[in-house]
């Protein structure tokens, strides 16, 4: 069954500190990973989208990582910030002829001044 | 380029009613996506119109239903709400099927 894991559920950390955020997938065949930022009442933004051949990207303070034989994926957040404080979904794409998207069910990050 | 407009942002139906919820994609964007979002359940696929044609559709019962315009505008109609139907509906839409997503805002529906 195609899934896509996220820990942990949600993370308190302190303003300044480095965090990681975990992705495990079982989805195949694989098509690219996307991070996502949702801050309260809005709609998601896109951080970063990884193919198959690429396992790190970077945007910003946020760096992004893919291990596609292990199938997991985390996103590491460094020098946090008060604005950081939003949840943080994974999006795993099929390659197929109908492209089904799968979505994790997110990582709510709490950051305290 | 102004981005992915829905509207309205807020809405209050009883059970029973029916609902239609509108999303303006980016310009040029052709692909237009659904996802309803809910604390317990996550984003959930509804259903995905490129170039006024269904192209996919999830797993949600046929009381969900949604068109697609020639100006590449979207519609997504619920009718006999339930009371599990309140969630965060959002649209998303892209250059292609499978090019990257740009959300809306949502839209907050409450089902009394």
């Amino acid at each position: 069954k195609n899934q896509v894991e996220q820990s942990p559920q949600s993370l308190i950390i302190l303003e300044g500190k480095n965090c990681t955020l975990q992705c495990n997938y079982t989805v195949s065949p694989f098509s690219n990973l996307r991070w996502y930022k949702q801050d309260t009442g809005r709609g998601p933004v896109s951080l970063t989208i990884m193919t198959f051949s690429e396992n790190t990207k970077s945007n910003g303070r946020y760096t992004a990582t893919l291990d596609a034989d292990t199938k997991q994926s985390s996103l590491h957040i460094t020098a946090s910030q008060l604005s950081d404080s939003a949840s943080y979904i994974c999006v795993v794409s099929l390659m197929n002829r109908d492209d089904k998207i799968i979505f994790g069910k997110g990582t709510r990050l709490h950051i305290l001044p | 380029k102004a981005g992915v407009t829905q509207t309205p942002r807020y809405l209050i139906k009883t059970r029973g009613q029916q609902v239609t919820l509108s999303c303006s994609p980016i310009s040029g964007h052709r692909s237009v996506s659904w996802y309803q979002q809910t604390p317990g359940q996550g984003l959930q696929f509804l259903f995905e119109y490129f170039s006024e044609t269904q192209r996919n559709k999830g797993n949600f019962p046929g009381r969900f239903s949604g068109r697609q315009f020639s100006n590449s505008r979207s519609e997504m109609n619920v009718s006999t709400l339930e009371l599990g139907d309140s969630a965060l509906y959002l649209c998303a839409s892209s250059e292609t099927t499978s090019g990257e997503q740009y959300f809306g805002p949502g839209t907050r529906l409450t089902v009394t």
